[in-house]
């Protein structure tokens, strides 16, 4: 058990439709990281928050946004689904404010039908 | 060419058997994780190394910055082995994990 909590696990919706993953990181992290991996492009680094603020961005499609909370929990919302957006989403939490050891949450499956 | 490089992608051996997956990658990476990934989608962290050696259990990893070249090693594989190994490395400027393809070992008993 790696101390990240994401839920939910599985979530099943349509085309058009809007949703959102939630992420607890590990006690104490500060930094939380979302990460997308699907069939064709592999894990993929989406964004970083550390401590509440936005730390580092990757290749985070305007459709999505993220926040984190000041009790440290990150939601992930995607907006306006395609199929393409079908895949597993990870989140991921350090203590470190750079880089460090990662600890995973077990993801969210998203299917857009 | 991405930054980081896995090979092989797929490895099958037999229970037993010493295993060796190999990952290179490019200038601009400080910092080399590899995580392994179950068949129920779970990721956990093995290693994380910037240079020498690490040793968990039957698990080895190594890195040489010279060479911009890390491996990891699994003596006496068991079945239970099997995953999917990614090599991710820490990109500085860009200040981000950029991943490989991922290594699909399986073992067989």
């Amino acid at each position: 058990d790696s101390g990240v909590t994401q839920t939910p696990k599985h979530l099943i919706t349509a085309t058009g439709q809007r949703v959102t993953l939630r992420c607890s990181p590990r006690s104490g992290d500060l930094s939380v990281y979302w990460y997308q991996q699907s069939l064709d492009q592999g894990l993929q680094f989406l964004i970083q928050y550390y401590n509440g603020e936005e730390r580092a961005k990757g290749n985070i499609l305007e459709r999505f946004s993220a926040q984190q909370f000041p009790d440290l929990h990150s939601e992930l919302n995607l907006s306006s689904l395609e199929l393409g957006d079908s895949a597993l989403y990870f989140c991921a939490s350090s203590g470190l404010w750079l880089g460090g050891e990662l600890f995973f949450g077990e993801g969210s499956r998203l299917t857009v039908l | 060419k991405n930054e980081v490089e896995q090979s092989p992608q797929n490895l099958t051996a037999q229970e037993g058997e010493f295993i060796t997956i190999n990952c290179s990658y490019s200038v601009g990476i400080s910092a080399l994780h590899w995580l392994q990934q179950h068949p129920g989608g779970g990721i956990v962290s093995l290693f994380m190394l910037s240079s020498g050696k690490k040793k968990h259990g039957r698990l080895i990893a190594t890195i040489n910055i010279q060479e911009k070249h890390s491996s990891l090693h699994i003596t006496a594989s068991h079945p239970r082995d099997s995953a999917v190994y990614i090599c991710a490395g820490y990109l500085q400027g860009a200040q981000k994990l950029v991943f490989g393809q991922g290594t699909r070992l399986t073992i067989n008993p």
